[in-house]
């Protein structure tokens, strides 16, 4: 079975410190990874996404992920979290060329002045 | 400004009734999937058509259904209306896995 696992449900930073958040997927096959934000009330936004090139993978607004096949993880970080950063994000698996899609439980990130 | 735009926003059925939700895709996008948000939990993947077919689909039964046509709109049906069937349907298109945009949704709530 194929599968994303988010591991915090909910994660608390205060602004200028990092963010990481964490996901780990498992997949017989070579996926393709993507993290998605989602603002309240607001569509999914596309932050960064991996697909067999260069294993970090560099997004909008300063988030930036690193595929490592040895842990199958796909953690997303941030070095100084801004208060816009506040929502809920997704890390999401594509399998069989892209014919499948599976969206970990998500992460709410609170970040606190 | 997201080019995904998804008909209507709100939209209450009463349980047993027939739905049809509605999606406009980027144009160019010939790749378009669905999702089931429950309240508090993240999308689960219902199907998606590349070209007119369908071409994936997740763990849905047969009373979701859905249509790609080719000015890049799309339709997703739900028959036989359930009370779990409450959530936000989402719509994404995509140019064939180049990553995926998002329309805002359209809540359905079942009675």
């Amino acid at each position: 079975a194929q599968s994303v696992t988010q591991l915090d449900s909910h994660v608390s930073v205060s602004e200028g410190t990092p963010v990481l958040l964490r996901c780990n997927y498992s997949s017989s096959y070579s996926p393709s990874l993507f993290w998605y934000v989602q603002h309240p009330n607001k569509g999914l936004q596309l932050l960064l996404k991996y697909t067999s090139a260069a294993t970090l993978v560099k997004g909008i607004n300063g988030f930036e992920a690193e595929f490592k096949k040895s842990e199958t993880s796909f953690h997303l970080t941030k070095p100084s979290a801004h208060m816009s950063d506040a929502a809920e994000y997704f890390c999401v698996v594509s399998l069989y060329n892209f014919n499948k899609f599976y969206f970990g439980s998500g992460t709410k990130l609170n970040v606190k002045p | 400004e997201t080019g995904v735009t998804q008909s209507p926003t709100h939209l209450i059925k009463t349980r047993g009734q027939q739905v049809t939700l509605r999606c406009s895709s980027q144009s160019g996008h010939n790749t378009v999937s669905w999702y089931q948000q429950a309240l508090g939990q993240g999308p689960q993947f219902i199907f998606q058509y590349y070209r007119e077919e369908e071409n994936g689909r997740g763990n849905f039964p047969p009373r979701f259904s859905g249509l790609q046509f080719p000015n890049y709109s799309s339709e997703l049906n739900v028959n036989a209306l359930e009370l779990d069937d409450s959530a936000l349907y989402l719509c994404a298109s995509s140019d064939r896995g180049n990553g995926y945009t998002f329309g805002s949704g359209t809540r359905l709530t079942v009675v």
